[in-house]
């Protein structure tokens, strides 16, 4: 099976711009979570969606968002984007069945906001 | 914040020698896990051991599960060069015990590297 991907890999906004993130999981899997990475504060978990519903969100400002399409797909958007919103956003997906939990990443879109 | 803390930050090692990281966490889990993080890029699974379990192996991979200490260490025996990455322990919250919801609270892991 394909592996998780992610697009677009690389990005470089400014600040007050906006970006959208895409992730594609492994065929039959369902739910995708998304996670910021930075030097400073490590992985963070940002939202985990599963059959295009929001199950749980982490502890960021509204400006982050996603959602997540009939066919598995998510997005997720950052508006007015800040310097602090540079970093390494990670999407993960996990397979649907009982006992079950590790979690597959993808390679990682890197922004850069200037 | 963080629910697991690896330990040491950082480790340097010759190649054939063993490697020895640790994990702390501070809330009841369902289970735990190791992940490995190659520079930039995106993690990779290495393996998961659940509460009820005390040790588990994969391959020269050892993990060790202490839910009384809530420590977990994670042994990888005859390092290579290819092993330099960090690594980083994740954690299963109780709290999402029946998978109505799922999230992986990660530690700021340790980089290892292996000197050949």
């Amino acid at each position: 099976k394909a592996g998780v991907t992610q697009t677009p890999r690389y990005l470089i906004k400014t600040r007050g711009q906006q970006v959208t993130l895409s992730c594609s999981p492994i065929s039959g899997h369902r739910s995708v979570s998304w996670y910021q990475q930075t030097p400073g504060q490590g992985l963070q978990f940002l939202f985990e969606y599963f059959s295009e519903t929001q199950r749980n969100k982490g502890n960021f400002p509204g400006r982050f968002s996603g959602r997540q399409f009939s066919n598995s797909r998510s997005e997720m958007n950052v508006s007015t984007l800040e310097l602090g919103d540079s970093a390494l956003y990670l999407c993960a997906s996990t397979p649907k069945t009982s006992g079950v939990y590790e979690q597959y990443f993808g390679p990682g879109t890197r922004l850069t906001v200037t | 914040s963080q629910q697991g803390e690896e330990d040491p930050q950082a480790l340097s090692i010759q190649e054939g020698e063993n490697a020895t990281m640790n994990c702390s966490y501070k809330t009841s889990i369902n289970n735990l896990q190791w992940y490995r993080q190659n520079s930039g890029r995106g993690l990779v699974h290495l393996i998961l051991i659940r509460s009820n379990e005390r040790e588990k192996h994969s391959g020269r991979l050892r993990v060790t599960l202490d839910t009384s200490k809530k420590s977990s260490s994670l042994l990888i025996t005859a390092s290579r060069a290819a092993d330099t990455a960090s690594y980083f322990c994740a954690t299963d919250p109780l709290e999402t015990r029946g998978g109505s919801n799922y999230k992986l609270t990660f530690g700021k892991g340790t980089l290892l590297t292996v000197n050949p």
